[in-house]
């Protein structure tokens, strides 16, 4: 089975820009969850898609949002740019809600200039 | 809230030799899972081994396994004969057991360096 694909894999954006990232999470996954890396803050979490429904948020301004398609594909978004949202990005997948173990695809690279 | 911390920030082990990574975990539930993932310099992060709280047997995937002690809330992977290839950033991290607290908390990672 191919893993979770994640693309573009890097992205340089101006601030005061918007970004969308994407995410194919592992075929028959139906769950993902996006999470944020930064050398300051760590891992941190996002949010959660089941079956096109927003399930949990994590601690991020209104400017974060995502969606998920019938297909299971997701995408974030990024509005109004701020430096402080240079990170990677790091999408997963499970193939449920929890318990179920999140596999992880290779990030993108997002910096705001 | 839960919490995982993972107190060395940086550990070296030679080649062939034994490594300890230790995590600690703060919760109020009883049934949750816990998991080591491998995060190489390639960025991606990468499932070592998972642990069901509620198994008292330690889990073991080849040359890992963990310690878990419930009771102390301690859960620590043990890398047998390095290799070259283990050096990578280590994550602990926790997930609930109910769907609405269903995400990922993570410790701050410990860096693995693996030497000839």
């Amino acid at each position: 089975k191919a893993g979770v694909t994640q693309t573009p894999r890097y992205l340089i954006k101006t601030r005061g820009q918007q970004v969308t990232l994407s995410c194919s999470p592992i075929s028959g996954h139906r769950s993902v969850s996006w999470y944020q890396q930064t050398p300051g803050q760590g891992l941190q979490f996002l949010f959660e898609y089941f079956s096109e429904t927003q399930r949990n948020k994590g601690n991020f301004p209104g400017r974060f949002s995502g969606r998920q398609f019938s297909n299971s594909r997701s995408e974030m978004n990024v509005s109004t740019l701020e430096l402080g949202d240079s990170a990677l990005y790091l999408c997963a997948s499970s193939f449920g809600q929890a318990p179920d173990t999140q596999y992880f695809g290779p990030g993108t690279r997002l910096t705001v200039l | 809230a839960q919490t995982v911390t993972q107190s060395q920030p940086e550990m070296s082990v030679q080649e062939a030799e034994t490594v300890t990574l230790s995590c600690t975990y703060d919760t109020s539930e009883s049934d949750y899972y816990l998991f080591w993932y491998k995060q190489p310099p390639s960025r991606q992060m990468i499932l070592v081994i998972r642990q069901e709280a509620y198994k008292q047997q330690n889990a073991t995937e080849n040359r890992f396994s963990v310690n878990f002690q419930k009771a102390a809330k301690s859960f620590s992977l043990k890398i047998s004969d390095s290799q070259l290839g283990d050096a990578a950033m280590y994550f602990c991290a926790y997930r609930s057991f109910t769907g609405t607290a269903s995400k990922l908390t993570f410790g701050t990672g410990t860096r693995l360096q693996v030497t000839l």
